[in-house]
């Protein structure tokens, strides 16, 4: 299965401020996601990662909040932009296999002040 | 939005008993994952099975998925302290976006 990092595994930022988080994987692979979990709730897709392809934003979601880049294969990063303290959530990104099985980086802790 | 509905929200058994966990969705589906959650750390896979299937095992983990009822429950035998975490399905409708149920919080009791 493919190795997930991501950068960093916490930060606590203020309010307006922008935090630019990164995820890398261990081999190539066509798609990567985004996702938000909010305290005490489950996961919500926030867009899907495409290379050579600007992402698609689900419902609720928008790019200038949320910019993301994916400049290769192996790398994407997820831009929180002027913060607010509803913005403290973990964020996680997540490739998908060719057996369609997802697996998950270990998550980026925001919290926002 | 959430496609799936786990039951029970919570769940709190004896070491060594059996855990069930429920998962029902409302569309058709390629595929549902089930993945684990220890205090909002990463999530680790379990299993995935695919809408032919019916059940699936791992190790201690069972999975059963009923299109026709359109649920998929997971079984965790002779449960561990280890086994306290949160459990979450995840549905593949084939457009290979996953859509997380709200979890079911599982604790192992000494």
């Amino acid at each position: 299965s493919a190795v997930i990092s991501q950068k960093p595994s916490r930060d606590i930022c203020q309010r307006g401020t922008s935090l630019t988080i990164q995820c890398q994987v261990d081999s190539q692979v066509t798609m990567m996601f985004w996702y938000r979990q909010q305290p005490g709730q489950s996961l919500t897709l926030i867009a899907t990662a495409n290379q050579g392809s600007e992402a698609t934003y689900e419902s609720g979601f928008v790019i200038d909040k949320f910019p993301i880049s994916r400049p290769n294969l192996t790398f994407s990063t997820l831009t929180v932009s002027n913060m607010s303290p509803e913005d403290s959530s973990i964020y996680l990104c997540s490739v998908e296999e060719p057996t369609d099985t997802q697996y998950f980086g270990p998550g980026t802790r925001l919290t926002v002040l | 939005s959430q496609q799936g509905e786990e039951d029970p929200q919570a769940l709190s058994i004896q070491e060594g008993e059996n855990a069930t966990m429920n998962c029902s969705y409302k569309t058709s589906i390629n595929n549902l994952q089930w993945y684990r959650q220890n205090s909002g750390r990463g999530l680790v896979h379990l299993i995935l099975i695919r809408s032919n299937e019916r059940e699936k095992h791992s190790g201690r983990l069972r999975v059963t998925l009923d299109t026709s009822k359109k649920s998929s429950s997971l079984l965790i035998t002779a449960s561990r302290a280890a086994d306290t975490a949160s459990y979450f399905c995840a549905t593949d409708a084939g457009d290979d976006k996953i859509i997380f149920g709200k979890g079911t919080r599982l604790h192992i009791l000494p």
